[in-house]
């Protein structure tokens, strides 16, 4: 089955800095959505995203829709130690009947 | 609070033995899947279902198969448990008017198979 590209896979940043990580297919998708997963936890969505070229915000998090529905961009902002998990793109083609394909996940550590 | 239960949190089986994993929501969602995720693999899909008695294949439904014969209730079934099956499985649903956009997900099954 096909699979998202997603980077990078794992992150190590310093409390304070900003982090982008991003997700690319070789198809396009209608529906980009993102995902956090706590240690211990089922993934939670963050940001869902409907429309090519679509900016959206949910605190200090920033997720975009390319335009060429091929790729969608993850950042955070002044990240603090419980922005710590696994981050996973997910996206779903547009034909009836499919379920969610996600990306293998971009793991955040974050020291103070 | 609305959620996703998954009855167990830890299992440990052996190779050959037949594995049940339960997963009820409280949402009344039509849509209901089966996740396993593995480290540097992410999430793959192994069995969905988008309304009770019905059931359709992932991508990697081989040893696998799942039973949804309540609305609420969706089961996994490994027929005969083998060590390339060890995984942590999660359970997600959602409501058909979403889509299989917004997925619930339950906390999480890890199995071992020794």
């Amino acid at each position: 089955g096909q699979q998202l590209n997603q980077s990078p896979q794992s992150m190590f940043i310093q409390e304070g800095e900003d982090v982008s990580m991003n997700c690319t297919s070789s198809s396009i998708f209608n529906t980009w959505l993102w995902y956090k997963q706590d240690p211990g936890e089922g993934p939670v969505l963050l940001i869902a995203l409907y429309k090519a070229g679509e900016l959206t915000s949910n605190g200090r998090l920033t997720a975009q829709f390319g335009i060429t529905r091929k790729d969608s961009f993850l950042n955070i902002s002044a990240s603090i130690p419980s922005d710590v998990g696994i981050y996973f793109c997910a996206g779903r083609r547009n034909q009836a009947g499919t379920a969610l394909i996600f990306g293998k996940g971009t793991t955040l550590s974050v020291s103070s | 609070d609305v959620k996703v239960t998954q009855s167990s949190r830890y299992l440990v089986k052996r190779t050959g033995e037949k594995v049940f994993l339960e997963c009820v929501q409280d949402m009344d969602h039509e849509n209901m899947f089966w996740y396993r995720q593995d480290p540097g693999l992410g999430l793959r899909l192994i069995y969905f279902s988008y309304d009770v008695k019905m059931k359709e294949k992932g991508d990697i439904p081989e040893g696998y198969s799942v039973s949804r014969e309540k609305k609420e209730r969706f089961s996994l079934i490994l027929e005969s448990a083998s060590t390339n099956q060890t995984s942590m499985y999660l359970c997600a649903s959602s409501h058909r008017a979403s889509g299989a956009n917004v997925l619930t997900f339950g906390a999480g099954s890890r199995l071992t198979v020794l």
